[in-house]
């Protein structure tokens, strides 16, 4: 399967714990996006990664949030501190370079469920 | 903040009939549009997209249609199956974005009856 990947696919938490999750965009793909999404609403943006760089960061993105792309391949999002309204749909996406018209393909998903 | 909106929330056809899915979005700077569809459990899948240059485009059972005059935006589904139920988002690029990021509406459910 060469689609976008996440890993892991649930991740249950106690308030105040860290968290990471791990993304793998389809290999020819330079543009990494992370968006949140939860129950019964559209995803939403929360940064943008061009190769290692980390380009755009969304107000949601609070100070808990850090977001990793070392090597311009794979992308790590961490949340420290989690906090009940952390709860949500992680969802990864990557793009091919060039135009920005061109569709984002997204991965599975990680469902965060922090008790 | 702007942000697109879908008109209903939840959509019930026939298996068989023609299923149109609308969005009204407010950015009329706004210059690419995509549909996607995203069942339980699972990432949102691409289905179309449009440019803002264009009023309608086609892809297979599928049709977008694009109306900038009213900020108006819709999916046809030809010979609805039932495993086109799902829940279909749009998703807007702002046009001052660099990143292509996407702006996405609420999203309405399709159930589709056999």
């Amino acid at each position: 399967d060469t689609g976008v990947s996440q890993d892991p696919r649930h991740k249950i938490t106690k308030r105040g714990q860290n968290v990471t999750f791990r993304c793998d965009p389809i290999s020819e793909h330079n543009r990494l996006y992370w968006y949140r999404q939860t129950l019964g609403q559209g995803p939403e943006f929360l940064t943008y990664f061009q190769n290692e760089a980390q380009l755009e960061k969304s107000r949601l993105l609070s100070d808990r949030f850090s977001a990793e792309r070392p090597k311009g391949s794979f992308s790590t999002l961490e949340i420290q501190r989690t906090e009940q309204g952390d709860s949500a749909m992680y969802l990864c996406a990557s793009r091919a370079s060039g135009f920005s018209y061109n569709e984002q393909f997204f991965g599975p998903g990680t469902r965060l469920t922090v008790l | 903040g702007e942000s697109v909106g879908l008109h209903l929330p939840t959509l019930s056809v026939q298996e068989g009939d023609n299923s149109i899915i609308n969005c009204a979005y407010s950015n009329s700077a706004s210059d690419y549009f995509i549909w996607y569809k995203q069942e339980s459990g699972k990432g949102p899948q691409f289905i179309i997209d449009i440019r803002s240059n264009m009023d309608k485009r086609q892809g297979q059972r599928v049709t977008v249609l694009l109306n900038k005059t009213v900020k108006h935006l819709s999916l046809q589904i030809a010979a609805t199956q039932p495993g086109d139920s799902a829940v279909y988002f749009c998703a807007e690029k702002p046009g001052s974005s660099n990143t292509g990021k996407l702006i996405f509406g609420q999203g309405t459910t399709l159930q589709v009856k056999p």
